[in-house]
């Protein structure tokens, strides 16, 4: 069975500065998704970026940008000129390409990201 | 409008009691999901319907039924309430096809249990 490893439970950045979320995660296939959700206190689930694992280019979105290393099975979460709307909670997340059973989303434990201004 | 909608966002029962929490999305969306989040902020599956069909259903204890009348709802009753499910639960959607598609997750519901 997959599963996600994010290892900070709690992170902290200045705002303008740049914070690296860590996330590790195991799995036997070769072809998957990987995603991070942003959990603000509102409660919302927002999809922050996601990566084809086939893709060897680390995606990115604005002030997001992710480091992919498949061999090392880690996708860490690169946020650049923080803001104080990037705290929040970050979840990590995995799923299979295949559907079935094995097509839900699997999550890691998450990362408190507080900003200071 | 809102894509993932979840009724209601806020319920407070006493334990023993018969809860359903209502789901509905008008993405056009064939998948669609029920995830706990526990005091902890840990997310996991409950069930998963495509279709009106069900295609996950984790160890969940049998007091939770979901139930999908067309492809747009997914409902979760509970019976009687206990207080380890005090919890968040989170509806979802996706489009068909596995893998690339993003869930597109409702604003969650609050349920505690006393």
């Amino acid at each position: 069975a997959q599963t996600v490893t994010q290892s900070q439970p709690e992170m902290s950045v200045q705002e303008a500065e740049t914070v690296t979320l860590s996330c590790t995660y195991d799995t036997s296939e070769s072809d998957y998704y990987l995603f991070w959700y942003k959990q603000p206190p509102s409660r919302q689930m927002i999809l922050v970026i996601r990566q084809e694992a086939y893709k060897q280019q680390n995606a990115t979105e604005n002030r997001f940008s992710v480091n992919f290393q498949k061999a090392a099975k880690s996708f860490s979460l690169k946020i650049s000129d923080s803001q104080l709307g990037d705290a929040a909670m970050y979840f990590c997340a995995y799923r299979s390409k295949y559907g079935g059973s094995q097509g839900n989303l699997i999550f890691g434990k998450g990362t408190k990201l507080s900003v200071k201004p | 409008d809102t894509a993932v909608s979840q009724t209601p966002k806020y319920l407070v029962t006493q334990m023993g009691n018969d809860k359903s929490i209502k789901c509905e999305q008008n993405l056009g969306h064939d998948t669609m999901y029920w995830y706990k989040q526990d005091s902890k902020k840990f997310l996991k599956i409950m069930f998963s319907y495509n279709n009106k069909e069900l295609i996950i259903n984790e160890t969940v204890p049998n007091r939770f039924s979901p139930k999908s009348p067309d492809k747009a709802h997914l409902n979760l009753h509970i019976n009687s309430l206990e207080l380890g499910d005090s919890a968040v639960y989170f509806c979802a959607s996706s489009p068909r096809g596995a893998g690339a598609n993003v869930l597109t997750f409702g604003a969650g519901s609050r349920l505690t249990v006393l």
